[in-house]
C-alpha cells in the first residue's frame, strides 16, 4: 500500500540553526510533494509545492528538495526563529489517482528554542 | 476574505446523537475535502466533492455523510455518534483537483468529543 513516512515525530534545534526535516514515501509515484505548515489549534497552511521534475524549490528562508531516485523529499529552514516552531506536514498527490487522494504524513513537530 | 469556515469549532456529542459540520468557503472553488486528525494517524481523509452536487468517498468514509448542494458549502454528518468518532475536523477546499498540482485551504478545525 502507498505509504509516507516524516522520520521524526519531533525535532529540538537552536536559533539561528538550519532545520532538516525528512519526507520518504513508498508505493507511490507522486506528481508533486507539498509542505505545509500546521500551529497548535489551528488548520494547516499551505508553504511550498515542488514537482517530480523539480530538483529544489526556495522561498525565502525554506528550501525544499525532491528526489524521486530515493523517493525522498527535504524541507529546511534557515536562520531558525522561535517563531518557526510548529507541525510540518508533506503531502503527496500522483498522477492518476483520486482528485481527492493528497495523502498527508503525520508530520513532524519542530521546536526552535532561543 | 473569509477563506474556509467551519462551525461549530467545538463540540460534545452523547453516543447516538446526530449532528452536522457546516463548511463554507467563498474562493468559487470547485473542490471540498472533509478530513479527521487524529494523534499518531496525521490527516485522514473522509469524503470529498470535485463540484456542486457531487460526492466521493475518501479513506475513511464510515459512519459519516456529506452534502454538496451549493458550490460554497459542504456538509459532513454524523447520524449516530461513536465515540470513534471523537477527533479534530478539517474543511478544505482547492480550485480543481490536487492531482494537477492544486494547494488546498484548510478551515480552523471543528472538535467533536462524543461521550
Amino acid at each position: 500500500s502507498q505509504k509516507i513516512e516524516q522520520n521524526s515525530e519531533a525535532l529540538n534545534i537552536q536559533e539561528g540553526k538550519t532545520a532538516t526535516l525528512t519526507c520518504n514515501y513508498t508505493n507511490y509515484s507522486p506528481a508533486y510533494l507539498q509542505w505545509y505548515r500546521q500551529d497548535p489549534g489551528r488548520g494547516p497552511v499551505f508553504l511550498l509545492l515542488i514537482r517530480e521534475n523539480e530538483k529544489e524549490k526556495r522561498k525565502e528562508r525554506l528550501k525544499v528538495t525532491f528526489d524521486t531516485t530515493l523517493k525522498q523529499s527535504l524541507f529546511h529552514i534557515t536562520a531558525s526563529q522561535p517563531a518557526d516552531s510548529a507541525t510540518y506536514l508533506c503531502a503527496l498527490a500522483a498522477y492518476g489517482g483520486s482528485q481527492g487522494n493528497l495523502i498527508f504524513g503525520k508530520g513532524t513537530k519542530l521546536s526552535v528554542k532561543p | 476574505n473569509a477563506g474556509v469556515t467551519q462551525t461549530p469549532k467545538f463540540r460534545v456529542l452523547k453516543t447516538g446523537q446526530s449532528m452536522t459540520l457546516l463548511c463554507a468557503q467563498d474562493m468559487n472553488h470547485e473542490y471540498m475535502y472533509w478530513y479527521r486528525q487524529d494523534p499518531g494517524m496525521g490527516l485522514r481523509l473522509i469524503h470529498y466533492s470535485v463540484g456542486e452536487g457531487t460526492t466521493a468517498k475518501g479513506e475513511v468514509p464510515d459512519g459519516y455523510n456529506v452534502s454538496r448542494l451549493k458550490k460554497q458549502n459542504f456538509l459532513l454528518g454524523l447520524e449516530s455518534a461513536a465515540p470513534s468518532q471523537t477527533s479534530v475536523y478539517f474543511c478544505a477546499s482547492s480550485r480543481t483537483g490536487t492531482g494537477v498540482g492544486n494547494t488546498i485551504y484548510f478551515g480552523e478545525g471543528s472538535w467533536l468529543t462524543v461521550v
